[in-house]
């Protein structure tokens, strides 16, 4: 089935420690999104990428980077510059150049800081 | 930059009943997205409207979308438990990303 797989499911990242979030398609989508998700609070774009070896910076890209290497592959490196990192964070891909179709959402990790 | 604004923000019925929940934003849009998310999961999409539609059906979900008012409405209709969720509403005004707003948490009683 396809679907986005997002590894690892609990991370936890010690005070000035790089960790890399994972997340994986194989619905042939071009989009793929980074999303964090405070308690309570709605989705918040980190960087987006509309196709392979290119990406943008989304509302809140302070702290984080990102590659696109590979199409199905789009990893999150939640670097020590982000004072608080603590938060779940959500992947997600859509087809390209298409505005009416949904995204299609990972199950998400949660990074705690410790 | 939060779009989308919904409203209530936390919405509490009995079985059978119907929900109603709001969502507001602030600029011109190509569609709005409606998605579910259960309690530490992914979201999950629901429905989309088009800029130029005013209202679409989708099981027991009835959005509607007011483009004069910068509004929609999440209509769900004879609720069960299991639509206990957030739902939040989403728009697309540049074709390349999805803005999102805070979300109503519904629960469901049985």
């Amino acid at each position: 089935d396809g679907g986005i797989t997002q590894s690892p499911k609990y991370l936890f990242r010690k005070e000035g420690q790089n960790v890399t979030l994972s997340c994986e398609q194989n619905l042939n989508h071009d989009a793929m999104y980074w999303y964090r998700q405070d308690p309570g609070q709605g989705l918040r774009l980190i960087y987006y990428s509309q196709i392979v070896n290119d990406f943008q910076k989304g509302d809140i890209a302070e702290g984080y980077s990102v590659s696109r290497e590979k199409k199905e592959s789009f990893p999150l490196t939640v670097t020590s510059a982000q004072k608080n990192p603590t938060a779940f964070y959500l992947c997600a891909s859509s087809i390209k150049g298409q505005p009416y179709y949904g995204y299609t959402f990972g199950s998400g990790t949660r990074l705690t800081v410790v | 930059s939060q779009q989308g604004e919904e409203d209530p923000q936390a919405l509490s019925i009995q079985e059978g009943e119907n929900a109603t929940m709001n969502c507001s934003y602030k600029t011109s849009i190509n569609n709005l997205q409606w998605y579910r998310q259960n309690s530490g999961r992914g979201l999950v999409h629901l429905i989309l409207i088009r800029s130029n539609e005013r209202e679409k059906h989708s099981g027991r979900l009835r959005v509607t979308l007011d483009t004069s008012k910068k509004s929609s409405s999440l209509l769900i209709t004879a609720s069960r438990a299991a639509d206990t969720a957030s739902y939040f509403c989403a728009t697309d005004a540049s074709g390349s990303r999805l803005t999102f707003g805070e979300g109503t948490q519904l629960t469901v009683n049985p």
